[in-house]
């Protein structure tokens, strides 16, 4: 089945830095990777996703990039504001069947002011 | 409003002791799942439902039980709970068509075995 790691574990960035987030996945037939932000407390709320036929997608401060060759997909988050300091997972599945929906280890993301 | 609603929230009770925590949704999605969240460990499923009376094992199925008796309820039972099933679970649901299968979790329900 499908196995997705996801690094670094924990992340702290400066204010109005960067933030990058890796993923990598092992079934080639995955075609859909979403990525989910946790606030404390709170549910996964989805943030981005990314289907197969595209490299890039950007949603306004957000970007999410694929490789399905290297099998490997990553969030980037410019202009880094406090409110992002969330905990993000990304995700790998067959479009068709959110079952098959499988999890990475999730992103303890901290930015400092 | 469309939500996934969850309870109890918080649960502490003892080894051994049935328990059975509720969910249900208001937006006619077939897709239904339970996922529990560990330090480093994300979200693992448990169990999911693609309808009514159809259920299948996620990745860590073992010491729980579900049932999909109606379409808007997917209640996660632990029939003797262990310490090992101190953890925050959610359960979540989706459409179950190309393109509309966003997750929509519960609040989440933390549990505590002692």
């Amino acid at each position: 089945g499908e196995n997705v790691e996801q690094h670094p574990s924990t992340l702290s960035v400066q204010e109005g830095d960067s933030a990058v987030i890796k993923c990598t996945y092992s079934d080639s037939a995955s075609n859909y990777f979403p990525w989910y932000k946790q606030e404390l407390g709170k549910r996964p709320q989805l943030i981005i996703d990314i289907r197969s036929n595209v490299g890039e997608k950007k949603d306004q401060r957000i970007a999410v990039t694929l490789n399905k060759t290297a099998k490997h997909f990553s969030l980037h988050i410019t202009e880094t504001q406090p409110e992002d300091s969330a905990v993000y997972f990304c995700a790998a599945s067959i479009i068709q069947g959110a079952q098959k929906l499988v999890f990475g280890q999730g992103t303890r993301l901290t930015i400092n002011p | 409003e469309a939500q996934v609603t969850q309870n109890p929230r918080y649960l502490i009770t003892v080894t051994g002791k049935k328990l059975t925590v509720t969910c249900s949704q208001n937006m006619n999605h077939e897709y239904m799942s339970w996922y529990r969240q560990d330090p480093g460990l994300g979200l693992r499923q448990i169990y999911y439902s693609m309808n009514v009376e159809v259920t299948d094992k996620g990745d860590v199925p073992e010491g729980y039980k579900v049932s999909r008796k109606e379409k808007r309820n997917f209640p996660l039972i632990l029939e003797s709970p262990s310490p090992n099933q101190t953890s925050l679970y959610f359960c979540a649901s989706s459409f179950d068509r190309a393109g509309a299968n966003v997750l929509t979790f519960g609040a989440g329900s933390r549990l505590t075995v002692l």
